[in-house]
């Protein structure tokens, strides 16, 4: 099974500030990479697909990068609305899993 | 708008069964693969298991195999998890998502309760 890991776990940030999420493959995963947004008690959001493409409806401040074994989530300028946790996951083969996780909270 | 809907949430015994339910709307259900995720209280997001549009390709973690069947009714626009022989470390949010290109979610439903306990 290919192994995701993302860094840091867990970030304080404050409202207008670029945050960067790491998420990192076992093995390559080319670029079949999402991430997702989780607010509390809400359930996941899809953000991006393809390791870069925004899904319909999100916000430009939200971007990815990578392929391979490393990629990013860029927020260029953090919201109020942005504070919750993301989730990386591979779809490259099965199992598809998931990162577990980067908490992004009010400094 | 596209809409998911699980139901058949609730409260079972170890060992155990239970069947849960997505009815979706607003999409051509039949044209697109599903995928059920979980996630256990406090944890992050657990893949669970696949089926591609017509049913034909089906995969599940390892976790799960042997004890959950995934399946699908096209005319009735619903995906189903039949879970049997339950554990406590079943419990979980279930949820129901679907699946565009060759494998990433775009929608998630709002998620059924699972709760395996005596």
């Amino acid at each position: 099974d290919i192994q995701m890991t993302q860094s840091p776990s867990s970030l304080s940030a404050s409202v207008g500030d670029r945050v960067t999420i790491t998420c990192r493959a076992s093995q390559g995963v080319a670029n079949y990479l999402a991430w997702f947004q989780q607010r509390p008690g809400k359930a996941p959001k899809s953000l991006i697909y393809a390791a870069s493409s925004l899904q319909s409806g999100v916000p430009s401040r939200f971007s990815g990068s990578g392929s391979g074994t490393d990629f990013t989530l860029t927020i260029s300028s953090l919201q109020p609305e942005d504070f919750a946790t993301y989730y990386c996951q591979q779809y490259h083969n099965f199992p598809h899993t998931f990162g577990p996780g980067t908490k992004v909270d009010i400094k | 708008e596209v809409q998911l809907v699980e139901s058949g949430g609730g409260l079972v015994k170890p060992g155990g069964s239970l069947r849960l339910s997505c009815t979706a709307s607003g999409f051509s259900f039949r044209s697109y693969a599903m995928n059920w995720v979980r996630q256990a209280p406090g944890k992050g997001l657990e893949w669970v298991s696949f089926i591609f549009s017509s049913g034909a390709y089906i995969h599940y973690a390892d976790s799960v195999k042997g004890r959950f069947t995934i399946s699908r009714d096209n005319a009735e626009n619903t995906l189903n998890l039949q879970m049997d022989n339950l554990r406590a470390e079943d419990t979980a949010v279930y949820y129901c998502a679907r699946v565009i290109g060759v494998g990433a979610i775009d929608s998630w439903g709002q998620g059924t309760l699972v709760t395996v306990s005596s």
